[in-house]
């Protein structure tokens, strides 16, 4: 079964400090990994997917096979950061059917 | 870029009622949309894949005659509440994928909020 855990509920940084947020899941074969972001009273978002290998907004995040782990990683957070970050799993396919982390909440202290 | 909207955002109804949510794609044709369930401070719990023409497939534990989806065209699918309860009260949140070649691109809606009194 397919299943993706992010360890940290609450997670808060001082502004301009590094923030990694980690994520990471199980699944027998090669998924495609996301991070989605909702910000307060806006709607879920893609912040990022590992084929992808960008960087937005300052995130960056590297697929780990052998950890099997997609930490999500800013090396100087900001207050706008502050959002909810969830890490996501797909199966191949176009459908994307997307098994969910319970998700980080981030916040970027001043 | 594509937008997936839903309507309506927030809804209340009385128990014992049914209540419908649109989840439609703006500016693409979506074969497959998705719908979630998301209780407050937990994570999107994935609830059924809504199909094109096709019957929806239910994920285990949801029932499918108290969540009825239909997609009867490729820009609309629905998802209704029947026979509403409290415990039904929730944020329904709708996604459709942009196909390739544009990258397969999952696309959310704003969300509806459901409670029942």
């Amino acid at each position: 079964a397919q299943r993706v855990t992010q360890p940290e509920k609450l997670l808060s940084v001082f502004k301009g400090a590094p923030v990694e947020l980690k994520c990471n899941y199980s699944y027998s074969g090669s998924p495609e990994l996301f991070w989605y972001v909702q910000y307060s009273r806006q709607r879920l978002q893609l912040l990022l997917r590992h084929i992808s290998r960008e960087s937005i907004k300052g995130f960056t995040a590297d697929l780990n096979k052998g950890e099997t782990s997609f930490h999500l990683k800013k090396p100087f957070a900001q207050e706008e950061d502050s959002a909810m970050y969830y890490c996501a799993l797909s199966g191949p396919g176009s459908a994307r059917q997307l098994t969910f982390g319970s998700g980080t909440q981030l916040t970027v202290l001043p | 870029g594509a937008v997936v909207s839903q309507h309506p955002s927030r809804v209340i109804c009385k128990s014992g009622t049914s209540v419908k949510i649109e989840c439609r794609s703006l500016d693409f044709q979506a074969t497959t949309m998705f719908w979630y369930r998301q209780f407050p401070k937990q994570s999107l719990m994935l609830m059924a894949t809504s199909n094109e023409g096709s019957k929806a497939t239910y994920e285990q534990g949801v029932e499918k005659d108290k969540f009825l989806i239909n997609h009867a065209s490729l820009t609309l699918s629905t998802l209704t509440v029947t026979s509403a309860h409290p415990e039904d009260s929730s944020f329904y949140i709708c996604s459709a994928t942009l196909p390739v070649p544009s990258g397969n691109t999952i696309y959310f809606g704003e969300g509806s909020w459901l409670t029942v009194v």
